[in-house]
């Protein structure tokens, strides 16, 4: 069964505006890690953000926040004030808890492209 | 500032050629991890270490092989490779907790031909 959805395969934005990108997931525990990743067109992965499933408020760094909602298991990215360098794929992953053989290993959704207008 | 460091860059292999993939990082991390990206897709997990000398299977492992030897080094093995295997491969590190994310290597783009 998919465990991380990621809706929308490409979103617009137009420059300094703010967008959202929306990410839900799948998990019976009731502890769990969420993450998102930029990745640009270069290629690499860069760690944007990291909500934690008992974290009381909702994680933000810098122009990134996210809206976690645990009852809806949604973990939306929000970008504010949009920059040209922020077009980009951006993926969300889950990661569960260490016991078992999972080893709170990382589960990627298939990513949203984000494409900023000037 | 070295962080994750894969090597190389860009590969094309003839089928049924074999080949490693480097992988090493200077954080100290005990975690490190294989995926491959295929075009559209999200990242899946080929293998896992938790420490030199304890590597696992992740979800798609046919056709690889991993060993670690030290806590640096996370070298991916393809055996006979196949068409089926060309993909973007990223080799990741991180700390045990679970808050922590994974620092990922620039990436290695294999084809195979």
């Amino acid at each position: 069964a998919q465990k991380i959805t990621q809706t929308q395969p490409g979103m617009f934005v137009q420059e300094k505006e703010a967008v959202t990108l929306d990410c839900t997931y799948d998990t019976s525990d009731q502890s769990y890690g969420l993450f998102w990743y930029k990745q640009p067109s270069s290629g690499e992965m860069i760690f944007l953000i990291y909500q934690g499933s008992y974290d009381e408020q909702n994680a933000t760094e810098g122009r990134y926040s996210l809206n976690f909602q645990k009852a809806r298991k949604s973990a939306n990215l929000v970008i504010s004030a949009s920059q040209l360098g922020d077009s980009a794929m951006y993926f969300c992953a889950m990661r569960e808890p260490n016991y078992g053989g999972s080893q709170g290993n990382l589960i990627f959704g298939k990513g949203t492209k984000l494409s900023v207008k000037p | 500032n070295a962080g994750v460091t894969q090597t190389p860059k860009f590969r094309i292999l003839k089928i049924g050629q074999s080949m490693t993939l480097q992988c090493t990082q200077d954080m100290n991390h005990n975690y490190m991890y294989w995926y491959r990206q295929d075009p559209g897709m999200g990242l899946k997990l080929i293998y896992y270490s938790v420490g030199a000398g304890i590597t696992d299977k992740g979800e798609v492992p046919n056709g690889y092989n991993v060993s670690r030897s030290t806590t640096e080094d996370f070298p991916l093995r393809l055996e006979l490779a196949a068409p089926s295997q060309t993909s973007v491969y990223f080799c990741a590190s991180s700390y045990e907790r679970a808050n922590q994310p994974q620092h990922f290597g620039d990436g290695t783009r294999l084809s195979i031909l």
